[in-house]
């Protein structure tokens, strides 16, 4: 596609249940990464992935944390048993080398209640 | 530890002014360094790229690297309020696809 598409845009869930977030990154790009914002917060690192190499998992905040990319295309972000402090915008961006930067999606809007 | 420094601000400036944006990194290695911009609301967009020491000019924008300084600024000529968002600095490795550090955010308010 043109842009890295992120889906769904919200999400409201319950404490104590699962979600998957799922991002599409930009066509050719071989590095996808995971990062969260909270509120007024900079930009904190969760994972990435680079072609078929295992992925990055050092920014991952605990094992509640998981992630995939299949066919080294499309990724989800899974959070198991979800917290309240868990509810921050979750972004996801791609790049064919991260030298040259990366293009950001639009994001999905975690809310834990 | 990868550090990324910024002034949080706000930084406000009248409009049609110079607004000046700063950012630290503490690993002397890096090579690349990104300007993103980020409305209220929205992911962050890049805006702007230097690899070299001295200036890089685009548009209104100028970005200024000084790597003896381990020191990245942002100069915005003739702001706009349209320009008032949070820009984050970002610093990556010399190659490869390392993440990139990002700082904080310096918060602009352009007053019109």
């Amino acid at each position: 596609g043109a842009g890295v598409s992120q889906s769904p845009s919200n999400k409201v869930t319950e404490k104590g249940k699962d979600v998957e977030l799922r991002c599409d990154p930009i066509s050719g790009h071989t590095a996808l990464y995971w990062y969260r914002q909270s509120l007024g917060q900079g930009l904190e690192f969760l994972i990435y992935f680079q072609g078929n190499s295992a992925p990055d998992k050092s920014g991952l905040p605990s094992d509640r944390f998981s992630a995939e990319r299949t066919g080294g295309s499309v990724s989800t972000l899974t959070i198991q048993r979800t917290q309240q402090e868990d509810s921050a915008v979750y972004l996801c961006a791609s790049s064919l080398e991260a030298f040259y930067g990366y293009t950001f999606g639009s994001g999905t809007r975690l809310t834990v209640v | 530890q990868k550090e990324v420094e910024q002034n949080s601000g706000p930084l406000s400036v009248p409009e049609g002014a110079i607004a000046s944006l700063n950012c630290t990194y503490s690993d002397r290695g890096s090579q690349s360094f990104f300007w993103y911009r980020q409305y209220s609301g929205k992911s962050p967009e890049l805006i702007m790229s230097i690899y070299s020491n001295g200036d890089k000019e685009d548009g209104r924008f100028t970005a200024q690297l000084n790597k003896a300084s381990q020191y990245v600024s942002l100069l915005i000529r003739d702001s706009q309020p349209s320009d008032s968002a949070t820009y984050l600095c970002a610093v990556g490795a010399n190659s490869g696809n390392t993440p990139l550090v990002f700082g904080k955010g310096t918060r602009l308010s352009v007053i019109a």
